[in-house]
């Protein structure tokens, strides 16, 4: 029972390459999201999903895009990576409102 | 723009004291939630407390909401070396669905 399953954990870009941040949850959980942590910043919600189908923008949500794959699986790509994109990501999921949210390890993102 | 916002930022004390650790946010909500982070892993769900309850415990946890002052603190009592983290408190804004954190209290606990 894996939980939140992040790949991969680090990478290394260089300004405007893309790439895509895969997360898979095992829970049967119907929403997903992505979170970036910057020092001192707290986390911050990029994109949600709250049921498979549906997604919507969170707080930070300029510089990417998200695919709802299925029930079990959320991306988060980056089209043309900035440097002010590195960052710690993190993929969380949810059964539902008034429930805990379960979060994967992350990917250390850096971008030069 | 954050919802919520810790304090202290940093808090440091010897094993075995109690740490409290405080969490002011903006708007009303359905819930607050606590969390734990360990260095360099993902966040881990501590306690959930609803709008309409006071206080809740969790083992050494003691979790309070005040709606009116929008306010929470988390109590740990008797801490350990194994406590040694950040914690962040989290909360719905009556969206439901959507999650902002404060930017946490990292909490050091000396052997």
């Amino acid at each position: 029972n894996a939980g939140v399953t992040q790949t991969p954990k680090f990478q290394v870009l260089k300004t405007g390459q893309s790439m895509t941040l895969q997360c898979a949850q095992d829970m049967n959980h119907n929403s997903m999201y992505w979170y970036r942590q910057d020092p001192g910043m707290g986390l911050r919600l990029i994109y949600y999903s709250a049921s498979e189908g549906t997604t919507d923008k969170g707080e930070v949500p300029n510089g990417y895009n998200v695919s709802r794959l299925n029930k079990r699986e959320f991306s988060l790509r980056l089209e043309s990576a900035a440097p002010s994109q590195t960052s710690v990501y993190f993929c969380a999921s949810i059964l539902g409102g008034g429930w805990a949210q379960h979060f994967g390890d992350g990917t250390r993102l850096s971008i030069l | 723009s954050q919802q919520g916002e810790e304090d202290p930022q940093a808090l440091s004390i010897q094993e075995g004291e109690n740490a409290t650790m405080n969490c002011s946010y903006k708007t009303s909500i359905n819930n607050l939630q606590w969390y734990r982070q360990n260095s360099g892993r993902g966040l881990v769900h501590l306690i959930l407390i609803r709008s309409n309850e006071r206080e809740k415990h969790s083992g050494r946890l003691r979790v309070t909401l005040d709606t009116s002052k929008k306010s929470s603190s988390l109590l740990i009592t008797a801490s350990r070396a194994a406590d040694t983290a950040s914690y962040f408190c989290a909360t719905d804004a009556n969206t439901g669905n959507q999650f902002y954190f404060g930017t946490g209290t990292s909490l050091t606990v000396i052997p």
